[in-house]
């Protein structure tokens, strides 16, 4: 089995500010890394991922992720947050090599950006 | 594109009543996933679809829990009767259908959130 740890509920920063949002994993066996926003009242959307390849992968609106396989992390990172990027953020991880792809996430960490 | 659509938005019920939520994927996508999403938590996979077949309900509470896709496309999930920790958001997300070694991006809808009093 996967799980998710996202190792901060609640992330407040100043607008213009850089931001990392950290997660770390655990699995038996080689996994598919996501990230998701979800902005109030809508449902999830996909940010990044990463299935293979460069470790670095970057995603929508500014936001780039690395994975770190000795660490078994996937933080999320943006050089510079805006005020709109106020939300919740979910990281997840899907097994490799399964046939259904389902999706395990973390408790989520909310990203709240001050002017 | 239309993207995914589920109905109603919100739902307010006493416990041990009966609710049911309703789905419509993006056309053509094979793969339909149910999540409930509590308060303060992640989304947890309920169900999964592989065009009318089950392929994963492992988390679904079957003494009070049911889905259904019947010819594909639309799915119907239904609780009776409510508790109340079933309280929650309620995501339905589609999918093209995974490709041999390759998840496809899920795509959700704007979920329905049930309060049960």
């Amino acid at each position: 089995a996967q799980s998710v740890t996202q190792l901060d509920s609640q992330v407040p920063v100043f607008e213009e500010a850089p931001v990392e949002l950290r997660c770390n994993y655990s699995s038996s066996v080689s996994v598919y890394l996501f990230w998701y926003v979800q902005y109030p009242n809508q449902g999830l959307q996909l940010l990044l991922k990463y299935l293979s390849g460069s470790t670095l992968v970057k995603g929508i609106n500014g936001f780039e992720a690395e994975f770190n396989k000795s660490q078994t992390s996937f933080h999320l990172r943006k050089p510079s947050v805006h005020i709109s990027d106020t939300a919740e953020y979910f990281c997840a991880v899907s097994r490799r090599g399964g046939s259904n792809y389902k999706l395990t996430f973390g408790k989520g960490t909310l990203l709240t950006v001050n002017p | 594109e239309a993207g995914v659509a589920q109905s109603p938005r919100y739902k307010i019920i006493e416990k041990r009543q009966s609710v049911a939520f309703w789905c419509n994927p993006i056309s053509g996508h094979a793969t339909l996933y149910w999540y409930q999403q509590i308060l303060g938590q992640g989304p947890k996979l309920l169900i999964q679809f592989q065009n009318n077949g089950v392929v994963d309900d492992s988390q679904l509470p079957k003494d009070r829990f049911s889905a259904e896709r019947l010819k594909g496309v639309d799915s119907t999930l239904k609780i009776q009767p409510a508790k109340l920790e079933d309280s929650a958001v309620y995501l339905c997300a589609s999918s093209l259908g995974g490709l041999a070694g390759a998840p496809n991006e899920q795509f959700f809808g704007p979920g329905t959130r049930l309060t049960v009093l």
